[in-house]
């Protein structure tokens, strides 16, 4: 069974920074591109990062980009998102997602990690 | 990059049919046969519905089924059931080599 367990969650102050893991498990990760995705409170799902396979290639959403770093270790099969210089409108809830098998969706979806930037 | 426009909310009675709409332009929906569906529900991770504009994944039941014409994509739901009440979200993958979400629409169950 695929499971996709997010952590590192928590409340930080704005400019502050924040890791967070996904861990996963029941496929072969190292095979797979990998995503974090995230939702603000009530909002809808704004995507946020991509990281291929191997790692070598990685991909941001504009309003992230500079600020947040993806970044994985396929022998300990964890998905990481290393978010810096912290915003309010960073605060949200934070899903990794495992992209299809020969194609390009979100086909599992860990249960969330909630990230809230206040002081 | 714009999130793709769908209707905030959509109602339908039981077994009815209901059609949710996302549209988007010729660099994301338009350009792509990487269209998905999410159904979520409150407080839960979204699940994947329909991928490939098209196809369900195992386990998703028939009534769901997904289309595209030009630039605007459609979930239909026929045989509308109470557990379908939820929010939908499609997904596009883009020029940009990014990818982009609905705005999301709210189906209610009469």
């Amino acid at each position: 069974e695929v499971q996709l367990v997010e952590s590192g969650g928590g409340l930080v102050q704005p400019g502050g920074s924040l890791r967070l893991s996904c861990a996963a498990s029941g496929f072969t990760f190292s095979n797979y591109w990998m995503h974090w995705v995230r939702q603000a409170p009530g909002k809808g799902l704004v995507w946020v990062s991509r990281i291929k396979s191997d790692g070598g290639s990685t991909i941001y959403a504009d309003s992230v980009k500079g600020r947040f770093t993806i970044s994985r270790d396929n022998a300990k099969n964890t998905l990481y998102l290393q978010m810096n210089s912290l915003r309010a409108e960073d605060t949200a809830v934070y899903y990794c997602a495992r992209d299809g098998v020969d194609t390009i969706d979100f086909d599992y979806w860990g249960q969330g990690t909630l990230v809230t930037v206040s002081s | 990059q714009s999130a793709l426009t769908q209707p905030a909310s959509v109602s339908g009675s039981p077994g009815q049919s209901i059609t949710i709409s996302c549209t988007g332009t010729s660099s994301d929906v338009g350009g792509y046969n990487y269209v998905s569906w999410y159904q979520q529900h409150p407080g839960k991770a979204p699940k994947l519905m329909i991928y490939e504009v098209s196809n369900r994944p195992s386990g998703v039941p028939d009534r769901f089924s997904g289309s595209k014409s030009g630039n605007t994509a459609s979930l239909t739901i026929s045989g509308l059931q109470a557990e379908d009440e939820a929010d939908y979200y499609c997904s596009s993958y883009t020029s940009s080599s990014n990818y982009v979400f609905g705005t999301g629409t709210k189906v209610t169950v009469l």
